[in-house]
């Protein structure tokens, strides 16, 4: 399957500080994706990362608070703006082959204090 | 592998009817989610349901889980020609690892 990685796995930051995850998949890819995860509970996609064009963002996610880049078709990255506690969650990339279906990066915990 | 298997992989129907698919898994189970593609966009949630739970509601969605039978079945009711998608299952083993099946194609004709 295709191989991710994530940076970084884990960050506290401080309220109103930004943080940039990086995904980088071994392989090219034609779909990429930002996902949320509150602990033990399921995914909340917050957009779809687009090669060369603006992301298309999911209802509840702007682009002034969650910017994405995605300069090439093997690399992305997602920003968390001016963070809050609520921020504070399990922020997931991943990519869809036809070959292997979904993949999932190992995920970067933010918490924000 | 503890990936999830949706069967049937394609299901053509007409407006108004009921549309069902199953996911089958082998390990024990935290929870089962799905999911639901529209074609160039990401996984959307549509319902979790806990290994203690049998039955879920949302909307038109009804969710059944088996857990003697490491099943699970999603059920559309009345469906719409927005409803055609690709659905997925994916469970939870550990808390924090998930596994997709294959998907079931749902094609809804108008």
């Amino acid at each position: 399957s295709a191989v991710i990685s994530q940076k970084p796995s884990r960050d506290i930051c401080q309220r109103g500080t930004s943080l940039t995850i990086q995904c980088q998949v071994d392989s090219q890819v034609t779909m990429m994706f930002w996902y949320r995860q509150q602990p033990g509970q399921s995914l909340t996609l917050i957009a779809t990362a687009n090669q060369g064009s603006e992301a298309t963002y999911e209802s509840g996610f702007v682009i002034d608070k969650f910017p994405i880049s995605r300069p090439n078709l093997t690399f992305s990255t997602l920003t968390v703006s001016n963070m809050s506690p609520e921020d504070s969650s399990i922020y997931l990339c991943s990519v869809l082959t036809v070959n292997y279906g979904y993949t999932f990066g190992s995920g970067t915990r933010l918490t924000v204090v | 592998s503890q990936q999830g298997e949706e069967d049937p992989q394609a299901l053509s129907i007409q407006e108004g009817e009921n549309a069902t698919m199953n996911c089958s898994y082998k390990t024990s189970i935290n929870n089962l989610q799905w999911y639901r593609q529209n074609s160039g966009r990401g996984l959307v949630h549509l319902i979790l349901i806990r290994s203690n739970e049998r039955e879920k509601h949302s909307g038109r969605l009804r969710v059944t889980l088996d857990t003697s039978k490491k099943s699970s079945s999603l059920l559309i009711t009345a469906s719409r020609a927005a409803d055609t998608a690709s659905y997925f299952c994916a469970t939870d083993h550990t808390g924090n690892q998930f596994y997709f099946g294959t998907g079931t194609s749902l094609t809804v004709i108008p």
